[in-house]
């Protein structure tokens, strides 16, 4: 089974507003990541939040960790079109050598 | 650098028949690893390898065979394609923890 579930499936908001996308897995984790994928293409890696850390920003994304919770959220502001993807949570079940990823949240930004 | 290059792009496979997916790197990373992602799902694991000469399975081995002879390549073998490995196909690299993603093999079992 996989590690990470996304909620909400799907998200629709207006440019410039926040959008809000979180993740819950199921086993104690060395460290999240958060991908990003464009229609048909590959992922690319966005924020890598570490197991003792709560919270990290780079840029318009702001990712928190809640252990006790295992969960985490992805957090983007002031949203551009561009930013239409699936986002996807990844963590490594504490192996260090196998990530399993969650579902994803499909995000639209209408112009 | 080209990154992590996969070839074919689109494979049309019947039943029964066997193929190889190639995957290579160019950064000199150690961690290497094929995932296939199916509508509505993220990416499950299939095998995964640490360095050269080194492989272990992953979440979904069934069906699936991998090699590891050089840090470049990783290639993936499907010996008797089902209609169940309809899937898109993602090999990835990574020093540490961010991985870094092929474009993916769009793979269609008839």
């Amino acid at each position: 089974s996989q590690q990470g579930e996304e909620d909400p499936q799907a998200l629709s908001i207006q440019e410039g507003e926040n959008a809000t996308m979180n993740c819950s897995y199921k086993t104690s984790i060395n460290n999240l990541q958060w991908y990003r994928q464009n229609s048909g293409r590959g992922l690319v890696h966005l924020i890598l939040i570490r197991s003792n850390e709560r919270e990290k920003h780079s840029g318009r994304l702001r990712v928190t960790l809640d252990t006790s919770k295992k969960s985490s959220s992805l957090l983007i502001t002031a949203s551009r079109a561009a930013d239409t993807a699936s986002y996807f949570c990844a963590t490594d079940a504490n192996t260090g050598n196998q990530f399993y990823f969650g579902t994803g949240t499909s995000l639209t930004v209408i112009p | 650098n080209a990154g992590v290059t996969q070839t074919p792009k689109f494979q049309v496979l019947k039943t029964g028949q066997s193929m190889t997916l190639q995957c290579a790197q160019d950064m000199n990373h150690e961690y290497m690893s094929w995932y296939r992602q199916d509508p509505g799902m993220g990416l499950r694991l299939i095998h995964y390898s640490v360095g050269a000469g080194i492989t272990d399975q992953g979440e979904v081995p069934n069906g699936y065979n991998v090699s590891r002879s050089t840090t470049e390549d990783f290639p993936l073998r499907l010996l008797s394609a089902a209609p169940s490995q309809t899937s898109v196909y993602f090999c990835a690299s990574s020093r540490l923890d961010e991985q870094f993603f092929g474009p993916g093999t769009r793979l269609t079992v008839l």
